[in-house]
């Protein structure tokens, strides 16, 4: 049983371009999480997907967006980078919205904006 | 604003010896709470978490946690450290749904586990 995909594993970007990076759950998930994790600091949640809609969004601005399509695999999406943008992106996946779920995490990409 | 800190950067146990991983948290109403850790290139796993009933919960790779309603703190214990243990540990807080956040992370606290 495969876990939690992410791809690509490494991108480079220049500001100002746009990035999407895609994450499959793990098999009979159904709720997607993305986080940023700045080197040194904890995970900061972006946004939560559940039935192909937003269910929460954390603190972030509206360059970064998401997709859930009906398998259940997602996308980040994120325009006019900065360089502040840098960082590990991590997708988790769950069964299901409740708070109480433990999540399952992907590899995470490592998105660099030079 | 709703936080999450675990104080130490660095904890650095002798293999054998119990190691304790400290968390406390600044979250209205009844918080659930978790531990992960994280291997190098690796993701990050679950280790446990407390819902609600017994302040003391159990874990995988024989890690238990203890909650603390009164100091506001969910510490990571084990008896006896293993040098695989060494590995970055964060804790973090699920609030109540009328949070616009899903899970409140601590910085983390890296683990050293010296034979």
């Amino acid at each position: 049983d495969a876990g939690v995909t992410q791809s690509p594993t490494h991108l480079i970007k220049t500001r100002g371009q746009q990035v999407t990076l895609r994450c499959s759950p793990k098999s009979g998930h159904d709720t997607v999480s993305w986080y940023q994790q700045a080197l040194g600091q904890g995970p900061q949640f972006i946004f939560q997907y559940y039935e192909e809609e937003e269910r929460q969004r954390g603190n972030f601005p509206d360059r970064f967006s998401g997709h859930q399509f009906p398998n259940y695999s997602s996308e980040l999406n994120v325009n006019a980078l900065l360089l502040g943008d840098s960082a590990l992106y991590l997708c988790a996946s769950s069964p299901g919205p409740t708070r109480d779920n433990e999540q399952f995490f992907g590899p995470g990409t490592r998105l660099t904006v030079l | 604003a709703q936080s999450v800190a675990q104080p130490e950067d660095q904890v650095n146990v002798a293999e054998g010896n119990p190691l304790t991983v400290k968390c406390t948290y600044s979250v209205s109403g009844n918080p659930y709470l978790f531990w992960y850790v994280q291997y190098p290139n690796r993701g990050l796993q679950f280790l446990l978490k407390y819902i609600t009933g017994d302040n003391l919960v159990k874990g995988s790779y024989g890690f238990e946690a203890e909650f603390n309603k009164s100091q506001t703190s969910f510490h990571l214990k084990k008896p006896s450290a293993l040098v695989s243990d060494s590995a970055l540990y964060f804790c973090a807080v699920s609030p109540p749904l009328d949070s616009n956040y899903q899970l409140i992370w601590g910085a983390g606290t890296k683990l050293i586990i010296k034979p």
